[in-house]
């Protein structure tokens, strides 16, 4: 089966603590994304990578860092710098160019405590 | 910055009813694109309008886009208990898609 997969799909941390969120897609798509949903809000735009070994920062990079060193590959990494990191964190990917419709993957809730 | 409003917040309505959601962006959009979440889901892709004032029907849902590609809505006629969902609206402007906020949809049977 096609899709993306994101892994793991709850995760707790301490404060402090760096964790990082897997996003994996086997549609041979070009560009993926990172966004974060809170409670009631829309999606906010971490980061996003249209090419191997490039991404852009989002809206709200601050306090996250990602690669993209495989196609198939765009892990995130919430730092202990990202202030308010309790989210329901959304992974995407779509073609470069013939479709801008977005594939999301089933999300990662992470707790810090 | 690049804003995209959406509204109403939330919706309750009987089923049978309609639902209407609304969006504006504070720029001109090269394409919106509508996408549903159900709870504890995540956003699945419903429709992309890319043209001027182009309206697109999926069974009970339409979707416009506004003449100056910078509004959208979706309508829901007779909506039914699978409908329940959040409704968001994306604009494409800059290679970033920027949401809504999102409609979240209760149907009381």
């Amino acid at each position: 089966d096609g899709g993306i997969t994101q892994s793991p799909k709850y995760l707790f941390r301490k404060e402090g603590q760096n964790v990082t969120l897997s996003c994996e897609q086997n549609l041979n798509h070009d560009a993926m994304y990172w966004y974060r949903q809170d409670p009631g809000q829309g999606l906010r735009l971490i980061y996003y990578s249209q090419i191997v070994n490039d991404f852009q920062k989002g809206d709200i990079a601050e306090g996250y860092s990602v690669s993209r060193e495989k196609k198939e590959s765009f892990p995130l990494t919430v730092t202990s710098a990202q202030k308010n990191p309790t989210a329901f964190y959304l992974c995407a990917s779509k073609e470069a160019v013939q479709s801008y419709e977005q594939y999301f993957g089933p999300g990662t809730r992470l707790t810090v405590t | 910055g690049q804003q995209v409003m959406q509204i109403p917040q939330y919706q309750h309505v009987q089923e049978g009813e309609d639902f209407t959601t609304y969006c504006n962006s504070s720029t001109t959009l090269s394409n919106i694109q509508w996408y549903k979440q159900r709870p504890g889901g995540h956003p699945v892709f419903l429709i992309q309008l890319v043209k001027s004032g182009e309206v697109k029907k999926q069974k009970r849902l339409t979707f416009q886009f506004g003449e100056a590609k910078k509004n959208s809505s979706l309508h829901i006629t007779a909506t039914q208990t699978t409908d329940v969902g959040t409704y968001f609206c994306a604009g494409y402007t800059g290679n970033q898609f920027y949401f809504g906020t999102g409609t979240s949809l209760t149907v009381i049977p």
